[in-house]
């Protein structure tokens, strides 16, 4: 899998904007990056996935920059229900099986 | 549609005793994930089945644990016996198939304490 970076955490504001960014400079051309977040006491959830162009759907939108060594994850106006650990993953396209490998990941505070 | 569906949810035991976890996946997923969570980490992937066949086990430490997924359906993860270190959450997770472009969807988890 390539190698992910993210801050060990971030800190929101309610209704607020927020941008949760994510080094993976050793990704390959055919690497997806998939981002989960998880809960408190909650199993991890599916949030988004993108390969070269920025995706959206109703959770967040996914920027991908255009090395691909980089993206960022937004969430347009944070609740106390994101509160949570973000998690981007390479997974390695090669190979018979795939697989998520999970980092320490972003803990994401939102404030009231 | 139903979720990942997981029992028990909360788990005590003794060390050297034994303990087993179900797992019942969406309906129509192919594969079958177990990931051990330690606390303060994220998931660890145990291992991965495609429909009954295990296709990643590198991570099991099949001294002491087995899964098996009979039918291609459901799964049960056991661990034989239990050591203080195996204290954490087990998450079992499913696709609909093991495809890089295809998300996983995980259950509630099984919290596991060893003492």
């Amino acid at each position: 899998d390539a190698k992910t970076t993210q801050p060990n955490s971030m800190e929101s504001n309610e209704e607020e904007p927020v941008h949760l960014p994510c080094n993976h400079s050793t990704i390959s051309g055919t690497d997806y990056i998939h981002w989960y977040r998880q809960l408190p006491s909650q199993g991890p959830e599916y949030v988004i996935h993108g390969l070269t162009s920025n995706v959206n759907n109703r959770m967040a939108s996914l920027a991908i920059a255009e090395d691909r060594k980089s993206s960022t994850l937004i969430l347009h106006r944070a609740t106390l229900r994101d509160a949570a650990v973000y998690y981007c993953i390479a997974p390695n396209s090669g190979g018979s099986n795939y697989k998520l490998t999970f980092g320490k990941g972003t803990l994401l505070t939102v404030n009231p | 549609e139903a979720g990942v569906a997981q029992s028990p949810r909360y788990k005590i035991i003794e060390k050297r005793q034994s303990v087993a976890f179900w797992c019942n996946p969406i309906s129509g997923h192919a594969t079958l994930y177990w990931y051990q969570q330690i606390l303060g980490q994220g998931p660890k992937l145990l291992i991965q089945f495609q429909n009954n066949g295990v296709v990643d086990d590198s991570q099991l430490p099949k001294d002491r644990f087995s899964a098996e997924r009979l039918k291609g359906v459901d799964s049960t993860l056991k661990i034989q016996p239990a050591k203080l270190e195996d204290s954490a959450v087990y998450l079992c997770a499913s696709s609909p198939r093991g495809d890089r472009d295809r998300e996983q969807y995980f259950g509630p988890g099984t919290r596991l304490t060893v003492t």
